[in-house]
């Protein structure tokens, strides 16, 4: 059964660092999603990709996020200067036709910002 | 706004016995609702969903859901439980503002069931 891929499984970086997170999602899906789950608290999501654009993003993704699509295989995304709090596991998704219903889930970067 | 609330973080049954998982949700626009399962180091799986077609959902492993309008929930349930069952269920809502059957999903905060020998 085809797979979303995510790596690292996990990745520990200092505070003010950069990190990128790194999905290669279901090879004839179009439609891409990062959500991410802080300990103990709920899967949140952060942002929809469609069409080498954001379709959707929630308050969370601010100015310090950002995604990319850098070739036809990997969905990328980047924090640009880690805080405490983004400590979190770090979920991609894929669709093939952007229905809520028809999404796989990859199995998750858990991100460590010491 | 679409919300999900799961009652109780952690369930625990004895093996053979039946599963009951509690959602209840808040949604604006009809609900789309969907059952996730994680299993330990894995992504989250689908285990059912309610577009909106009949109330009564079947999905894998045994598991069914149905939907109570008029409760406004969406419970998980399994006549008998397996060992295999031990995971974390979280229950989901389509949300964002797209028309027709796209969004985002809303998840609850999760239920983490153990079935003892």
């Amino acid at each position: 059964e085809p797979e979303v891929t995510q790596t690292p499984s996990h990745q520990v970086t200092q505070m003010g660092q950069e990190v990128i997170l790194r999905c290669v999602p279901i090879s004839n899906h179009l439609y891409f999603y990062w959500y991410r789950q802080i300990l103990g608290q709920k899967v949140e999501f952060l942002v929809s990709f469609y069409n080498n654009e954001i379709s959707e993003k929630s308050e969370i993704f601010d100015d310090q996020f950002s995604v990319e699509r850098p070739d036809g295989s990997n969905f990328t995304l980047k924090i640009r200067s880690t805080k405490l709090e983004d400590s979190a596991m770090y979920f991609c998704a894929s669709s093939e036709m952007g229905q809520v219903y028809g999404y796989t889930f990859g199995s998750g970067t858990r991100l460590t910002v010491v | 706004a679409q919300s999900v609330t799961q009652l109780g973080s952690h369930v625990s049954v004895s093996e053979g016995a039946l599963v009951l998982l509690r959602c209840n949700y808040s949604s604006s626009v009809p609900p789309y609702l969907f059952w996730y399962v994680q299993y330990p180091n894995q992504g989250l799986q689908l285990l059912l969903k309610y577009t909106s077609a009949a109330t009564l959902v079947k999905g894998i492993n045994g598991f069914e859901a149905e939907f109570k309008k008029s409760e406004t929930s969406f419970h998980l349930t399994k006549p008998s439980a397996h060992m295999s069952d031990a995971a974390e269920y979280f229950c989901a809502v389509r949300g964002g503002n797209y028309g027709g059957s796209q969004g985002n999903l809303i998840f609850g905060k999760g239920t983490k069931l153990s079935v003892k020998p």
